[in-house]
């Protein structure tokens, strides 16, 4: 595979369920980003990692739980989640950060997340 | 100051038109300006790229014009076509501040081109 994948597709929990949010990317990268896509709103970026370590939390709720284990693998567990948190979250990678002058970032197709 | 105002929401274009989608924004540390382009039920990926140290870039139909004394940038889809329809993000980071030269992205505009 190429690119940037991500699993599953679509989600749909109850706000008491637990579950993950998987993403690989098999573009040699060295950072990985979540974010959140939701209707009429500029995308939304909930963590950074570098080499594996978290370089920036955007004030997310700690009911997103991000994790990376190695460069190609990004995590996101969800628990307890509230039906505001219903929307399309999309993992991203580059290069490396973008100190410097700007990093084009290759994103999944996103996990589609309903709950109810 | 972190923002990215982008117009319009939506754009109807017929074939053979030429699109054009405005993106404005306030921090002067700006130094990267990409363009991405969504189709329904996938991840934007990559459209074209400036740096602020040129006015124009083109590649194929897709041209960025940049006007760094009016802190605007907009993309022109020359030709328009069908396939060309998607949502279209403009974006801006600053590599050199404290934000990791994060991307802070414009909410988006759907261009639909009609046959």
């Amino acid at each position: 595979e190429t690119g940037v994948t991500q699993t599953p597709r679509h989600l749909v929990m109850g706000m008491t369920n637990k579950k993950s949010l998987k993403c690989e990317q098999h573009l040699g990268h060295n950072a990985m980003y979540w974010y959140k896509q939701s209707a009429k709103k500029p995308l939304e970026l909930m963590f950074v990692y570098s080499l594996e370590e978290r370089v920036e939390n955007n004030s997310v709720p700690s009911r997103f739980s991000p994790e990376c284990p190695n460069s190609s693998h990004l995590f996101l567990h969800l628990h307890t989640l509230q039906p505001e948190d219903s929307a399309l979250y999309l993992c991203a990678s580059s290069q490396d950060l973008g100190l410097g002058g700007g990093q084009p970032q290759h994103f999944g197709d996103g996990t589609r997340l309903s709950i109810l | 100051q972190q923002q990215v105002k982008q117009s319009p929401q939506s754009l109807i274009v017929q074939k053979g038109g030429i699109s054009i989608i405005n993106c404005a924004y306030e921090n002067t540390a700006f130094d990267y300006f990409p363009w991405y382009q969504q189709f329904p039920g996938k991840g934007p990926a990559l459209l074209i790229a400036i740096r602020p140290d040129v006015s124009e870039k083109k590649e194929g139909r897709f041209t960025i014009s940049f006007n760094k004394s009016a802190k605007q940038f907009s993309l022109h889809i020359m030709d328009s076509q069908p396939g060309d329809s998607a949502t279209y993000f403009c974006a801006a980071s600053n590599g050199y501040g404290g934000s990791q030269g994060n991307l802070i992205f414009g909410k988006g505009t759907k261009l639909s081109v009609k046959p």
